[in-house]
């Protein structure tokens, strides 16, 4: 049984503070790893992919990956109450490759950035 | 990026009935996929709508609970049969665009009475 696994909170930030956003996954195989947002009643939307152990940044996001123990963060620094959102983290399974088809999905880590 | 519309955007059904959700893409996409959400869970992969040949169902998915239809690289619909209460959820289509980019509909949000 493949599987993601996040907290599912609430993590509840201040603002201006980095919120840590951490997920595991079961396939040691997997190659492609993927953040969504998703807002309340609204579709999720991706923030940051990476495929490559180490940190990725984009903005006040920055994504990190470490294969060996099979774990994957998001870290938002400066965070703002519109940051407030579930996260979703998402696995590919190793038999797709790179490819984005059959996404494993986490239940989600609920975020509450307070003013 | 991709525009989806999805139709309809919510309804109540009886038990027992069909509801057939429609997923439009505004641009041709080769890898177009159906996705369930149940109240306070995780997407969970339905199937890959292929274009012109039958679906690619995942484990405890089957296609005649699930019919799927995809007759060309911008439209697909899924139909959930045979409603029972444990099928509300939110049923939303995605679309792959680029290298890396999984775009997601509105979603549909089911109850069934």
């Amino acid at each position: 049984q493949k599987e993601v696994e996040q907290n599912s909170g609430p993590l509840s930030v201040p603002e201006g503070a980095i919120a840590s956003l951490n997920c595991t996954y079961s396939d040691r195989g997997s190659q492609s790893f993927f953040w969504y947002r998703q807002y309340s009643g609204k579709s999720p939307e991706l923030i940051m992919s990476i495929y490559s152990n180490g940190d990725k940044e984009d903005g006040r996001f920055t994504a990190q990956l470490n294969k060996a123990s099979q774990y994957v963060s998001l870290l938002i620094r400066d965070s703002q109450p519109s940051d407030s959102a579930t996260y979703l983290c998402a696995v590919n399974l190793a038999n797709y490759g790179g490819s984005q088809g059959n996404l494993i999905f986490g239940k989600g880590t609920k975020l509450s950035v307070k003013p | 990026s991709a525009v989806i519309s999805q139709k309809p955007s919510r309804d109540i059904c009886q038990r027992g009935t069909s509801l057939t959700i429609q997923c439009q893409v505004d641009s041709q996409v080769t890898m177009m996929f159906w996705y369930r959400q149940q109240p306070g869970q995780s997407l969970t992969l339905i199937a890959t709508a292929n274009q012109g040949s039958e679906a690619t169902y995942e484990s405890g998915f089957v296609i005649d609970k699930f019919p799927i239809s995809r007759p060309n690289l911008t439209f697909s619909t899924l139909t959930v049969s045979n409603l029972s209460p444990e099928d509300s959820s939110i049923y939303l289509c995605s679309v792959v665009k680029g290298e890396e980019t999984q775009y997601f509909g509105p979603g549909t949000r089911l109850l069934v009475l």
